[in-house]
């Protein structure tokens, strides 16, 4: 079975960091782009980061930019997201993706979500 | 940053009627927009990928058009198990965005 587990999140006070998990199975990590995408209490979905399949390349989106890391271990089949300097607004579900063989920005499988909450 | 304004916001309709739900871009995505359906309390999962291709395992039922800047989501025939949020969602450029969602009520 195709699967993502999420681990690592948690309560974390302004300016902590953490770091987030996420276990693949079920398919070769190694030849699939992987995502991760948040979404706060009762909000929509924001794309995060990106990494490529041998991790040459990532992308952030703004907000994050300089603050979190996106990496992999495709020996181990993991992504990570090392999160630092939080703020309040980072409290969120975090979402490990797949993207889509071919079609690297397309979420076709998604974890169970990592609950992130900063505060103090 | 290509911002995806979802219309309605809320639907409500029976069983067996058709459902419409829009996304409009704010400049072309080509055919680059997927749509994802999330019930209450469960992981968002893809339903249409590229405007129009259905994902696998996805019912017949739903189906979606268009290119450019509109694009529609089409549910034939609801049933009570399509009641979730429906996003669509752009992969033309970074940052990739989604639209704010529609919220699918079934009476």
């Amino acid at each position: 079975e195709v699967q993502l587990v999420e681990s690592g999140g948690g309560l974390v006070q302004p300016g902590g960091s953490l770091r987030l998990s996420c276990a693949a199975s079920g398919f070769t990590f190694g030849s699939y782009w992987m995502h991760w995408v948040r979404q706060a209490p009762g909000k929509g979905l924001e794309c995060v980061a990106r990494i490529k399949i041998d991790g040459s390349s990532t992308t952030y989106a703004d907000s994050v930019k300089g603050r979190f890391t996106i990496s992999r271990d495709n020996a181990k089949n993991t992504l990570y997201l090392q999160m630092n300097s939080l703020r309040a607004e980072d409290t969120a579900v975090y979402y490990c993706t797949r993207g889509m063989l071919y079609l690297e920005d397309v979420f076709d499988i998604w974890g169970q979500g990592a609950m992130v909450t900063v505060a103090s | 940053e290509i911002v995806l304004t979802q219309s309605p916001a809320t639907l409500s309709l029976s069983p067996g009627e058709r459902a419409t739900l829009s996304c409009r871009a704010s400049q072309s995505v080509s055919t680059y927009l997927g749509w994802y359906q999330q019930k209450f309390g469960q992981v968002p999962r893809l339903l249409i990928f590229d405007a129009s291709n259905r994902a696998p395992g996805i019912p017949a039922r739903f189906s979606g058009s268009g290119s450019g800047t509109d694009f529609t989501l089409t549910i034939s025939s609801l049933e009570p198990e399509d009641s979730a949020v429906y996003y669509c969602q752009q992969r033309s450029m970074w940052p990739l965005t989604f639209g704010g969602g529609t919220k699918l009520e079934i009476k």
